[in-house]
C-alpha cells in the first residue's frame, strides 16, 4: 500500500506557466487537502474536498484550483504561476473531516 | 483571529526529557494534533487530544488543557532520531486544521 503519492517530486517553473500538481491516495479516504508550507509559517490550507465531487476553499486559495472527479485523485492547478507560489506543497487525506490527516511526500516548486 | 503559538527552536541532550509547549486561540475546538516532521519530509501523525489530560504513547506523551488553551508534547529518553520539527495543530469549528509554525528540536549527544 503506497498511501499518498505526489508528482512531481520537484519542479522549476517559469512565471506565467500553467502547472498541475498530482495527488493520488489508495486508502479510500473521503477527504483530501492541499497545503503549502513556507519557512517560518505553519501549513496553510489551499483547497480541500470532503468527498468526491465537492471542493472548498481554504485559507489561501487565490491562484489555485482543484477538482475531485473520483475518490483517489485530487490535482492542484496553478493557472499562471507567480514567484510567490514558490513553496513546498503537501497533499493530505483523512477518512473523515474529523479524522487524522495523512500526508504525501510533497512537491517542491520553484517559480522563477 | 486564530492563532497557534509554539517556540521556534529548542535544544536538548540525548537521553534527556524535553517538553514542547503549544498555546492556541481558535474559533471552536475539535481536537489538537501533534505531528513530527523531519527535514525535507512530510509531517507524520504523533498524537491526538480532544479531552483534558495526558495521553501516553511510548516515549511520547501529549497533554491538553482546554480551559487554558494549552497543550504540550513530552519526549522522554531522547534519541538523535528525534531531531525534527514538531507541529501543533488545532481542529476548529469548521473541522479545518489550524497549524503552528512548528518547533525545531535539536538533539545534542
Amino acid at each position: 500500500i503506497a498511501g499518498i503519492t505526489q508528482a512531481p517530486t520537484s519542479q522549476i517553473l517559469a512565471a506565467g506557466r500553467r502547472m498541475t500538481l498530482r495527488c493520488t491516495q489508495d486508502m479510500r479516504h473521503n477527504a483530501m487537502y492541499w497545503y503549502r508550507q513556507d519557512l517560518g509559517l505553519g501549513l496553510r490550507l489551499i483547497h480541500y474536498s470532503n468527498t468526491a465531487g465537492t471542493t472548498g476553499k481554504g485559507e489561501v486559495p487565490d491562484g489555485y484550483s482543484v477538482s475531485r472527479a473520483n475518490t483517489d485523485d485530487f490535482p492542484l492547478t496553478l493557472a499562471s504561476a507567480v514567484p510567490s507560489q514558490t513553496s513546498v506543497y503537501f497533499c493530505a487525506s483523512s477518512d473523515g473531516t474529523q479524522e487524522t490527516q495523512y500526508f504525501g511526500p510533497g512537491t517542491r516548486l520553484l517559480v522563477l | 483571529g486564530q492563532n497557534i503559538d509554539q517556540p521556534t527552536e529548542m535544544t536538548a541532550t540525548e537521553g534527556a526529557i524535553v517538553q514542547i509547549n503549544c498555546t492556541y486561540q481558535t474559533s471552536g475546538f475539535n481536537g489538537l494534533f501533534w505531528y513530527q516532521q523531519h527535514a525535507g519530509e512530510a509531517p507524520t501523525f504523533l498524537s491526538y487530544n480532544v479531552l483534558d489530560g495526558l495521553e501516553e504513547k511510548g516515549r511520547f506523551s501529549s497533554f491538553l488543557s482546554r480551559s487554558k488553551g494549552y497543550s504540550y508534547l513530552l519526549l522522554k529518553e531522547l534519541q538523535m532520531k528525534d531531531s525534527a520539527s514538531y507541529l501543533c495543530a488545532v481542529m476548529d469549528s469548521n473541522y479545518q486544521l489550524i497549524w503552528g509554525a512548528g518547533t525545531k528540536l535539536i538533539i545534542k549527544p
